[in-house]
């Protein structure tokens, strides 16, 4: 069956631009999870939706990440005004319950300039 | 807090030999506890994990781990390595199972 999906795969923007990174989740999985991961380091968790619900945002690095996931299905991840050091990959898991289990999907690469 | 420590940035067995990958975790909870391989442009792929029950967990690929509360361990082993094992592995931990708390990464090289 499909997993989880991301679009795009690469997104390059200038610095100051705004930028929408997409996440599909496998059909019917309760929960998403949005994690970036810079260059040469971990993984490090932004936010958790269980169904359309943000139940924690506290990895959000500053006011200008903003994630949604309004249908409890989709959920995209909005940086605004980018800055150099918002270049990560940034990644996408998905959960049939509330728990992890470790469905991630392939990830945008994100190149600010 | 939680936190993960991946001893060595770099590994590198020969084709055939033992693979050891070290974690050491911090947790004030009983710790879910996983390991990931990450291969070149991909996205992280779930090797094994350990939640409750039996300490030693077998997953995919021939790889296991074996969850020791008295060291606050969860070491990853193969006992014979195969070139495609070449990748990028991350250990994590979690508590009450939701977000992941990842350790920096060890990237295990094999040799022919």
């Amino acid at each position: 069956g499909a997993g989880v999906s991301q679009s795009p795969r690469y997104k390059v923007a200038k610095r100051g631009q705004d930028v929408a990174l997409r996440c599909d989740p496998i059909s019917g999985h309760v929960s998403l999870f949005w994690y970036q991961q810079a260059l040469g380091q971990g993984p490090e968790f932004l936010t958790y939706f269980q169904n359309e619900a943000q139940l924690d945002k506290s990895g959000l690095p500053s006011d200008r990440f903003f994630a949604e996931r309004p249908e409890g299905s989709v959920s995209t991840l909005k940086i605004q005004r980018t800055q150099q050091e918002d270049s990560a990959v940034y990644l996408c898991a998905s959960s049939p319950r509330d728990r992890v289990t470790g469905y991630f999907g392939p990830g945008t690469r994100l190149t600010v300039t | 807090a939680q936190s993960v420590t991946q001893l060595g940035s770099h590994v590198s067995v020969s084709e055939g030999a033992l693979v050891l990958l070290r974690c050491n975790y911090s947790s004030s909870v009983p710790p879910y506890l996983f390991w990931y391989v990450q291969y070149p442009n991909q996205g992280l792929q779930l090797l094994l994990k350990y939640t409750t029950g039996a300490t030693l967990v077998k997953g995919i690929n021939g790889f296991e781990a074996e969850f020791k509360k008295s060291e606050t361990s969860f070491h990853l082993t193969k006992p014979s390595a195969h070139m495609s094992d070449a990748a990028e592995y991350f250990c994590a931990v979690s508590s009450y199972g939701n977000k992941l708390v990842f350790g920096a990464g060890t990237i295990l090289r094999v040799k022919s």
